[in-house]
C-alpha cells in the first residue's frame, strides 16, 4: 500500500526560528520526492524537489534519507508568510500517480 | 498564462444529480489527473490521465467518470452525487510527473445536499 506520513502539527513558531518537518513514505521503490506548499483554501504549489544529495533553495532545505525512507524540510529565519501546509509528496515508478501527504501545518507567529 | 482552469468555482448539487468538472490546460501536458481534498484526509487521487485516449483510476474511483478525448481537457463526471462527495476538487498537469511540478487549478468546491 502507497502511504505518506506527516506529522499534522500545527508546529507554531516565531519569526525569525528554524523548523523541521519530516516526512516517512511506506515503498522504498519510490522514486521521487518533491514538498508541496498549500495556503489555506488554495491549490497546492510545488516548493521545491528533493534530490538524494539534499538540495537548498534560499531559506529551505530539503534531504533525502532512502535507507530510513524519509524526507525532510528545514526552513530557516522563518517568516510570517511561510505559515501554510507543507505536503510531503512521492512518486512511485509504475504507478505513474503522485501519492500525497496530508500535510504539516505551520504558524509562523509575530 | 491561463495554466489550469477549472469550472465551477462552486456549486451546490442535491442528491441524485448528475454534474461534470471541468478542466482545461493549455501547456500541452499529457498527464492529467483529479483530486479531492477532504479535512483530514489530504489529497486523494481520483482518475488519472497519461494521453489523450487514456485513463486509469486512482485511489477512490467509484462514483466518478473520466475521459480525455483531447490533451487539452479532463472532465470530471459525478454520476449520482451523494452527500459522500462534498468536498474540494482540484485537476493538475504535468508534463512528466516523475520530475515535473503538477501545475493545480483553483479548485472546485462541491456540496451535495
Amino acid at each position: 500500500r502507497k502511504e505518506v506520513e506527516q506529522d499534522p502539527g500545527p508546529f507554531n513558531v516565531p519569526e525569525g526560528a528554524t523548523v523541521a518537518f519530516n516526512c516517512t513514505y511506506s515503498n522504498s521503490a519510490s522514486q521521487s520526492f518533491f514538498w508541496y506548499r498549500q495556503d489555506c483554501r488554495k491549490e497546492p504549489k510545488l516548493l521545491m524537489s528533493v534530490y538524494s544529495s539534499g538540495n537548498e533553495d534560499g531559506r529551505f532545505t530539503a534531504q533525502l534519507n532512502r535507507a530510513s525512507q524519509y524526507i525532510s524540510l528545514l526552513i530557516r529565519d522563518s517568516k510570517l508568510s511561510d505559515s501554510a501546509t507543507y505536503l510531503c509528496v512521492v512518486y512511485l515508478s509504475g504507478y505513474s500517480t503522485l501519492t500525497f501527504g496530508k500535510g504539516t501545518m505551520l504558524l509562523v507567529s509575530p | 498564462n491561463a495554466g489550469v482552469t477549472q469550472t465551477p468555482k462552486f456549486q451546490v448539487l442535491k442528491t441524485g444529480q448528475s454534474m461534470t468538472l471541468q478542466c482545461a490546460q493549455d501547456m500541452n501536458h499529457e498527464y492529467m489527473s483529479w483530486y479531492r481534498q477532504d479535512p483530514g484526509m489530504g489529497l486523494r487521487l481520483i482518475h488519472y490521465s497519461v494521453g489523450a485516449g487514456i485513463t486509469d483510476q486512482g485511489e477512490v474511483p467509484n462514483g466518478y467518470n473520466v475521459s480525455r478525448s483531447t490533451t487539452e481537457d479532463f472532465p470530471l463526471r459525478l454520476l449520482s452525487a451523494a452527500p459522500s462527495q462534498t468536498s474540494v476538487y482540484f485537476c493538475a498537469s504535468s508534463a512528466r510527473p516523475s520530475n515535473q511540478p503538477q501545475h493545480f487549478g483553483d479548485g472546485t468546491r462541491l456540496s451535495i445536499l
